[in-house]
């Protein structure tokens, strides 16, 4: 099965400063998704990217896809105290002819006021 | 659209009773997922569906774990006998599209459950 790795696990940042989150890929990406999740809640749909070199933004939220790496980054701008949360990064994967969507075990964001 | 909507949120339950989660879909989305959270083990996939036909449930742990969608806008998910290491947050997801690649998933707020 399909396999990401996050990093990093944990990021406490200031407001107002820039952050970077990682997802690295086991297999080919054939769809990446960014997820937001507030503790006790379910997930949020943030961002999804096919295509390899794809960037897309929402507000001060950044995903680019790196297809060639299997990697894809979100790039948070003057991170502000509504920003934290867990961000998980998932991926469509082929199990036969089953999809298999399955999630990185996530980044913890906490953003100091 | 009220989104995913699952029952109960919340679940206490002894260890060996039987514990019964449900999840009604966004209408119209034809693929469900139940994934399992836990502190340890991270977002885990346990079964998909597909126009109502389980397609893979490779990530359901063991028998005591069977998942159900006799319609296209209900599912449930039903653990028997339950053990306290079942106790995690059960989260159900729909999205749209023949086979679900390339389209977002939406998920429910979970069933958070606990066996003492």
């Amino acid at each position: 099965s399909q396999e990401l790795e996050q990093s990093p696990q944990s990021l406490i940042v200031q407001e107002g400063k820039n952050l970077t989150i990682n997802c690295t890929s086991s297999k080919t990406l054939y769809g990446l998704y960014w997820y937001k999740q507030k503790y006790g809640e379910g997930l949020i749909f943030l961002m999804m990217l096919q295509k390899g070199g794809e960037e897309k933004s929402h507000e001060k939220i950044t995903a680019k896809l790196d297809e060639k790496k299997q990697q894809s980054s979100l790039h948070i701008t003057a991170s502000q105290p509504s920003h934290a949360g867990i961000y998980l990064c998932g991926a469509d994967g082929y199990s036969g002819s089953a999809r298999q969507l399955t999630f990185g075990s996530g980044t913890q964001l906490t953003v100091l006021p | 659209d009220a989104g995913v909507i699952q029952s109960p949120r919340h679940e206490v339950t002894e260890m060996g009773q039987e514990v019964t989660l449900r999840c009604k879909p966004i209408s119209g989305h034809n693929s469900l997922f139940w994934y399992r959270q836990t502190m340890m083990r991270g977002l885990e996939l346990l079964i998909y569906f597909n126009n109502n036909v389980p397609i893979d449930d490779s990530g359901m742990p063991e028998d005591r774990f069977s998942a159900k969608m006799p319609n296209a806008s209900f599912s449930t998910l039903k653990i028997q006998p339950s053990e306290p290491r079942d106790s995690a947050v059960y989260f159900c997801a729909s999205s749209l599209g023949t086979g679900g690649f390339g389209t977002e998933a939406f998920f429910g707020q979970g069933t958070r459950l606990t066996v003492v």
